[in-house]
């Protein structure tokens, strides 16, 4: 199973960014989505779709039908410059898109 | 607290063997998976694998079946990822990470640098 994700997305500062996911029949599993600083560890920021973890500011949305998954930035800070990855479960085993790098201009 | 602490870098020669840690704490290591996530350098994550320390029941991502062993010690709350040659490919940070029911990560470690250079 296949997640693909677009290599960039550029966003000014206080707008909306929008990161896509897709996968075969992706609305039918839950999606879940990580942010990375650079020299940090990944952090979860979405799971089951459209749940944010406790301490995760509420200008992160997610959403997921049919082939895609997306990840919301509303009002984008300049500490949300990162990259993003969405993952999900496919039966057997874990699986990451290969990710998006968000550059807030 | 709830954390996963990991072992130090490592700088290893192609075909010797390694074998990384993870030590869990602040929670009860038998009632949840715990697995590890690969990134190459300036790559994207990539799933290695989850092991449920309980049962030892072990998921691998189908590009390391084969490749690594994933194992646990119970009694030190401790998950390892094992190499037994080491090819110059395998340079990575290699994260800790507990999955959730859900299959998502929840909990990450630092990670460990490996680094195998002739």
């Amino acid at each position: 199973y296949e997640l693909t994700q677009a290599p960039s997305v550029s966003v000014s500062l206080g707008q909306t960014a929008t990161i896509n996911c897709s996968g075969d029949n992706l609305g039918k599993k839950f999606a879940f989505w990580y942010q990375q600083r650079p020299g940090q560890a990944p952090v979860l920021v979405i799971y089951q779709n459209a749940k944010r973890p406790s301490g995760i500011p509420d200008r992160f949305s997610g959403s997921n039908s049919g082939q895609t998954a997306t990840l919301i930035i509303r009002g984008t800070q300049a500490m949300d410059e990162a990259d993003y990855y969405c993952q999900t479960w496919d039966g057997n085993a874990g699986v990451f898109g290969g990710g998006t790098k968000v550059t807030v201009l | 607290e709830v954390q996963l602490v990991q072992s130090g870098a490592e700088v290893k020669k192609p075909g010797e063997s390694l074998k990384i840690s993870c030590q869990a704490s602040g929670y009860k290591f038998t009632d949840y998976w715990i697995g590890w996530v690969r990134q190459m350098p300036g790559k994207g994550l990539e799933w290695v694998g989850v092991i449920y320390p309980d049962d030892s029941d072990i998921r691998y991502g189908p590009s390391f079946q084969g490749q690594v062993n994933i194992s646990v010690d119970k009694s030190i709350d401790t998950a390892y990822l094992q190499w037994s040659s080491l090819k110059a490919s395998d340079t990575a940070m290699y994260y800790c990470a507990r999955p959730t029911s859900g299959w998502w990560f929840d909990l990450w470690g630092r990670g460990t640098l490996v680094t195998v250079s002739s």
